[in-house]
């Protein structure tokens, strides 16, 4: 079965800094997708980013980029120029080409920003 | 904005009563996921639904059903209910069960089901 691993209960950063959040997974698939979710205080759960397993070029979206390795199964989140609105907890998922396709989740990454 | 809607946002009740949570996909998406989140921890995937049918069954408790209705909403029940279900309620639609594991899921904000 995989499993998702985030290593880092809470990080903090100093406001237009650049944090890594780590996370890690173990599968013997091949082919995946790999996704980070932002949940902020609200409590809403946001979409960060996604990544193809097949695609070797890294996602971007704007000050949010990974760093995929597939061969270390290690799929990081780096956020550029952090901001106050940023602060959130982070959770990183991996979603099966199993029949069912479901999202199995990391317990998360709190993140504060500090000002 | 996901466009995935949940109502109720907040419910308070009593122990052993019922409470329906209900979901509207995002237009255009077949699959509706239900998840349970507990204060301070990860989201526990509930029961998934595809165009009408059960696809797929998580950690549900037997006091728990659901369903999707030919208009494609879905609903939660939560019957005999205990102070240990008080959380966060997610539904999340994507387009496929069928489509494809990129289909990403979007969430709703999410039923607060306080049991006192």
């Amino acid at each position: 079965a995989q499993t998702v691993t985030q290593s880092q209960p809470e990080m903090s950063v100093q406001e237009a800094e650049t944090v890594t959040l780590s996370c890690t997974y173990d599968t013997s698939e091949s082919d995946y997708y790999l996704f980070w979710y932002k949940q902020p205080p609200s409590r809403q759960m946001i979409l960060v980013i996604r990544q193809e397993a097949y695609k070797q070029q890294n996602a971007t979206e704007n000050r949010f980029s990974v760093n995929f390795q597939k061969a270390a199964k290690s799929f990081s989140l780096k956020i550029s120029d952090s901001q106050l609105g940023d602060a959130a907890m982070y959770f990183c998922a991996y979603r099966s080409m199993d029949s069912n396709y479901q999202l199995i989740w990391g317990a998360g990454t709190k993140l504060i920003i500090k000002p | 904005d996901s466009g995935v809607t949940q109502t109720p946002k907040h419910l308070i009740t009593a122990t052993g009563q019922r409470v329906t949570l209900r979901c509207s996909p995002r237009s255009g998406d077949l699959s509706v996921y239900w998840y349970q989140q507990s204060l301070d921890q990860g989201l526990q995937f509930l029961i998934q639904y595809y165009n009408g049918e059960e696809r797929a069954k998580g950690n549900i408790l037997e006091r728990f059903s659901a369903q999707q209705f030919p208009d494609l909403h879905s609903e939660l029940n939560l019957s005999s209910l205990e102070l240990g279900d008080s959380a966060l309620y997610f539904c999340a639609s994507s387009v496929g069960g069928l489509g494809g594991p990129g289909n990403t899921i979007y969430f709703g904000e999410g039923s607060w089901l306080t049991v006192v």
